[in-house]
């Protein structure tokens, strides 16, 4: 079955750049979505289609997307960034299944 | 602004049937496509399929003999049944509205519903 990889942590002090990166073989054809959650609430969608931000969503939430990696990138991280990130695709080109990464737990040191 | 409850029981047996109703408010549930997704204590999203209004459905390969999913328009609700349930079941269970494009092939969620926990014990 299809795998999206992600590192399990990442680690910035308030006010840097975090950087999670999404990984697999479908993404230069799949669109790629990003989920925050924070402890013992529901994911909320951050990116949608690679780069796109919901209405809502502070501008310091972006994507971008490279070959078979995607990037979501927190600039001037805050405290309450700090949540599980999940991204998300599509399982081929003609099921329309979603897929989960890991999860990437963005620590604010 | 659509938003999504789950209801249903928080505790299940082993190897009997698990179900779970999300009830959509703020917009009709015609016209879309509507998803459920667990997630297991300490563990990652698993997507288990989803429903377009009018009854079509498409499930995750690893579920698939075990998952129904149905809608009821009249009452506005979609429901979830999971049978022979084992404690590797035992999860969050989100109810989430889904946006296909066929054109784009692709899937996304948004919103989410608070999800529920079900847990599958004697």
């Amino acid at each position: 079955s299809y795998e999206l990889t992600q590192p399990p942590s990442v680690s910035v002090s308030p006010g840097q750049t975090a950087r999670i990166t999404c990984s697999g073989d479908a993404l230069p054809k799949q669109y790629a979505y990003w989920y925050q959650q924070k402890p013992g609430q529901a994911p909320v969608l951050v990116i949608y289609k690679d780069s796109e931000r919901p209405s809502g969503i502070p501008e310091r939430f972006s994507g971008s997307s490279s070959g078979t990696t995607v990037t979501l990138t927190i600039s001037g991280v805050q405290a309450e960034d700090e949540a599980d990130y999940y991204c998300q695709s599509a399982d081929s080109s003609d099921t329309y299944q979603g897929v989960f990464g890991g999860g990437t737990k963005l620590t604010v040191l | 602004q659509v938003q999504l409850q789950e209801s249903g029981p928080g505790l299940v047996k082993p190897s009997e049937t698990l179900s779970l109703t999300c009830t959509v408010s703020g917009g009709s549930i015609s016209s879309y496509y509507w998803s459920w997704i667990r997630q297991p204590p300490g563990k990652g999203l698993e997507w288990i399929g989803y429903i377009y209004y009018s009854g079509s459905t498409n499930y995750n390969p690893s579920l698939k003999s075990r998952v129904t999913i149905s809608v009821d328009t009249s009452k506005n609700q979609f429901s979830l049944k999971l049978n022979s349930v084992t404690a590797a079941d035992t999860a969050v269970y989100y109810c989430a509205r889904a946006t296909v494009v066929p054109a784009a092939a692709t899937v996304w969620f948004d919103p989410w519903g608070q999800g529920t926990l079900v847990t599958v014990s004697s």
